[in-house]
C-alpha cells in the first residue's frame, strides 16, 4: 500500500534561518508530489508541484524553493525565512492528470519569530 | 481562475442531525471534485471524489453531488456525531492538459456536532 511521510511535524524557527522540509511516498512510482501551504485564516494554496525528477513548477512568488532529488522525495526549502512563511505545510501525491485522488502527508507545522 | 466557496463557513448542530453542507466553483471545466476532512492541526483525510462524469457518491453516511453544468456540489452527512467535528474542505482539478492534479480549494466549513 501507499504511504506518505513528512518531517518534521512542528518546527520553530527564527527569522532569516534556513527551512528545510521533507516528504517522501512509499509503494508507487513515478507520482506526482505537490507542496501546499495553509496559513491562519486562509485556505490551502498550492506552493511547488512536480511531475518528475528534478521537474519542478511553482504557482506563486515567494521566498521558498522546491526540489525533487528522487522519484518519491520531495523538499521545500528557503535559504531565509520570513515571517510570513510561518503555516502549516501539507504534501500530497498523485497519479495522472487529474482522475485520481490526492492523498496528503499529515503535515509540517512551522511557526517564524 | 478557478474559485471555490464553501458555504457556510461554520455550522454548529446538536447530534443526530442530517445536515448539507454546498460547495460551489466558477469554472465547470473540471477532472473531478472531491471533498476532504481535516482535523485539528492534522493534514488531510480523503473522503469521496466525485468524477466529472458522475452525479454523486456515497460512502456510509455521508453523500456527496456533483452538479457540474451549474459549479455546484453538496456533502450531505446523515445522522450527524460528535465524532463527524472537524473542518469539510471541497477542492476541484481543473480539466486540461496543464492541471497536473492541482487542487483548488474552498475555505471550508467547521462542523461542530455537540451532544
Amino acid at each position: 500500500s501507499q504511504t506518505i511521510h513528512q518531517w518534521p511535524a512542528t518546527l520553530v524557527q527564527p527569522v532569516g534561518s534556513p527551512l528545510s522540509l521533507e516528504c517522501t511516498v512509499e509503494g508507487t512510482s513515478n507520482p506526482n508530489l505537490y507542496w501546499y501551504r495553509q496559513a491562519a485564516g486562509r485556505g490551502l494554496q498550492l506552493l511547488f508541484y512536480s511531475v518528475g525528477i528534478g521537474q519542478i513548477s511553482s504557482e506563486v512568488p515567494q521566498n521558498l524553493s522546491a526540489s525533487r532529488p528522487q522519484d518519491r522525495q520531495f523538499i521545500l526549502s528557503s535559504k531565509k525565512l520570513l515571517l510570513s512563511d510561518s503555516g502549516f505545510y501539507l504534501c500530497a501525491w498523485g497519479i495522472g492528470v487529474g482522475a485520481n485522488v490526492l492523498t496528503f502527508g499529515a503535515g509540517s507545522r512551522l511557526t517564524v519569530l | 481562475k478557478q474559485e471555490v466557496t464553501q458555504i457556510p463557513a461554520a455550522l454548529s448542530v446538536p447530534e443526530g442531525e442530517n445536515l448539507v453542507l454546498n460547495c460551489s466553483f466558477t469554472d465547470s471545466a473540471i477532472y473531478n471534485l472531491q471533498w476532504f476532512r481535516q482535523d485539528p492541526g492534522k493534514g488531510l483525510t480523503s473522503l469521496l471524489l466525485i468524477q466529472s462524469s458522475q452525479r454523486e457518491q456515497t460512502s456510509g453516511r455521508l453523500n456527496a453531488s456533483l452538479d457540474k453544468s451549474s459549479g455546484r456540489s453538496t456533502l450531505y452527512i446523515a445522522a450527524s456525531q460528535p465524532g463527524d467535528s472537524a473542518t469539510y474542505l471541497c477542492a476541484v482539478i481543473d480539466a486540461g492538459g496543464t492541471s497536473y492534479g492541482k487542487l483548488t480549494f474552498g475555505q471550508g466549513t467547521i462542523l461542530t456536532v455537540h451532544p
